[in-house]
């Protein structure tokens, strides 16, 4: 069975700090995908980024980042910076031979 | 860019109503999916399709069917609305291939009163 688990279900900080989301997963599957979506209040998800098992390169993009350990299965999300225009519902999600399964979310809360 | 349009951004609907949610992607997809979100349960998939006439239930069927008789609809129903699916309904949809990812639809909050 595939299972995301992200531990922080709300994150209070100000901004311009940083802030790291984390997600573990658990698959059998030798090859997989991992990806990260936000959900800003208008609802509808927006794709951050995809990860395939085969590639464990940190990437950043901005003032994101994401760190992907498949050691201690992990896909981390790193905010650098942040900005009010980040709070959002911030999902992982897997997908092995299976559809996406997601984390149950992470709700961050950026204050001017 | 890939549009993936529900046809409603929010539904009332009586207890024992036969409803319809539609979704409708423009960039010949062939898989498509419904998930449901409630807070604290994150998303949870209902049904899913790789192909048109094709059907696949995922973790949460009960109470819900789809239909998928063209490529770029897929249709879910509740055959007999309960108050415990009220919740925010969304649709998705993807280029058949592991390597891709979905994209949503602006979702559909569904109260069943």
């Amino acid at each position: 069975a595939q299972k995301v688990t992200q531990a922080q279900t709300e994150i209070s900080v100000v901004e311009k700090e940083d802030v790291t989301l984390d997600c573990v997963y658990e698959t059998r599957d030798t090859t997989y995908y991992l990806f990260w979506y936000k959900q800003p209040p208008s609802g509808e998800l927006v794709f951050l980024i995809r990860r395939n098992s085969f590639d464990e390169q940190n990437e950043i993009s901005g003032r994101y980042s994401w760190n992907f350990q498949k050691s201690t299965s992990s896909f981390n999300f790193t905010i650098t910076a942040s900005q009010v225009v980040d709070s959002a519902v911030y999902f992982c999600a897997l997908r092995g031979n299976t559809p996406l399964v997601f984390g149950k979310g992470t709700r961050l809360s950026v204050i001017a | 860019d890939v549009k993936v349009t529900q046809s409603s951004r929010y539904l009332v609907k009586r207890t024992g109503e036969k409803v319809f949610l539609e979704c409708v992607q423009d960039m010949d997809h062939e898989n498509m999916f419904w998930y449901r979100q409630d807070p604290g349960l994150g998303l949870r998939l209902i049904y899913f399709s790789y192909d048109v006439k094709m059907k696949e239930k995922g973790d949460i069927p009960e109470g819900y069917s789809v239909s998928r008789e063209k490529k770029e609809r897929f249709s879910l129903i509740l055959e007999s609305a309960s108050t415990n699916q009220t919740s925010m309904y969304l649709c998705a949809s993807r280029v058949q291939g592991g390597n891709t990812e979905a994209f949503f639809g602006q979702g559909t909050r569904l109260t069943v009163v």
